[in-house]
C-alpha cells in the first residue's frame, strides 16, 4: 500500500512564525500535492509538483511556498503564519497521468495559528 | 474559473434509507473521481469514471457519469452507520484536480 506520511498531526504556531509542513511518500510517485480543507469549502489546491525541483501554483498559493528537493518529499512553507491560515492541510501523491488511479492522501496536519 | 458544484451540502438519513449526492461541473470532464472521508480521517479514493454514461457499482454504492460528462452522482442503497462521512467528487481541470465542497452524510440508527 502507498503510504503518504505527514510529519505532524496537530500543530500550534504563533502569528508571524515560519512554519514547515513535511510530507513523505514511499511509492516513488512523480506527482505530489498540497491542499487545505476548510468547512464548507472542500479541498483547495495550494501547490503541486510533477517532479523534483518542479512546482506549480494551485488555486490559493498566496502566503505559501513549497520545496521538492527529493522525489519522496514535498514540503509546504508558510513564510509568515497568519490566523487565516488556520486549517487542515492535506498532502497527496499520485503516479504519472494516464493511469486510472486516484490520489493517496496523508492523514493531515491540523494547524492552528494563534 | 473551474467549478465543481456538489449538493446537498448535508444529509441526515435514517439507517436503511437511501442516499444520493450530485456533482456538476461547469465544463466537460475527461473523468470524475469520488472520495470518502470518515470523521477525523482523510479522503480515500473510491472510484474513477471515464466513459460517457458509465455506471459502476461497489456493493451498495452506485456511481454514474452523465452522458455529457458534466455531472455525476453517487447513490448508496440502504445506508448503514459505517457509511457516515463526507463524500467528495473531483474533476481534472488541466493539471489540477478540483474537488467539490463535499456532502456530509449522517446516519441515525
Amino acid at each position: 500500500d502507498v503510504k503518504v506520511t505527514q510529519s505532524s498531526r496537530y500543530l500550534v504556531k504563533r502569528t508571524g512564525e515560519k512554519v514547515f509542513l513535511e510530507c513523505v511518500q514511499d511509492m516513488d510517485h512523480e506527482n505530489m500535492f498540497w491542499y487545505r480543507q476548510d468547512p464548507g469549502l472542500g479541498l483547495r489546491l495550494i501547490y503541486f509538483s510533477y517532479d523534483v525541483k518542479m512546482k506549480e501554483k494551485g488555486d490559493i498559493p498566496e502566503g505559501y511556498s513549497v520545496s521538492r528537493e527529493k522525489k519522496e518529499r514535498f514540503s509546504l512553507i508558510l513564510e509568515s503564519a497568519s490566523t487565516n491560515q488556520t486549517s487542515m492541510y492535506l498532502c497527496a501523491s499520485r503516479p504519472n497521468r494516464g493511469r486510472l488511479i486516484g490520489y493517496t492522501f496523508g492523514s493531515g496536519t491540523r494547524l492552528t495559528v494563534v | 474559473g473551474q467549478q465543481v458544484m456538489q449538493i446537498p451540502q448535508y444529509q441526515h438519513v435514517q439507517e436503511g434509507e437511501d442516499f444520493t449526492t450530485y456533482c456538476n461541473s461547469s465544463t466537460t470532464l475527461s473523468n470524475i473521481q469520488w472520495y470518502k472521508q470518515r470523521p477525523g480521517g482523510h479522503p480515500v479514493f473510491l472510484i474513477q469514471l471515464v466513459k460517457s454514461g458509465e455506471v459502476k457499482k461497489q456493493k451498495r454504492l452506485t456511481f454514474q457519469f452523465g452522458e455529457a460528462k458534466k455531472n455525476s452522482s453517487l447513490h448508496i442503497t440502504a445506508t448503514q452507520t459505517t457509511d457516515v462521512g463526507t463524500y467528495f467528487c473531483a474533476g481534472p481541470y488541466g493539471n489540477k484536480l478540483v474537488f467539490g465542497a463535499g456532502t456530509i452524510l449522517r446516519v441515525k440508527s
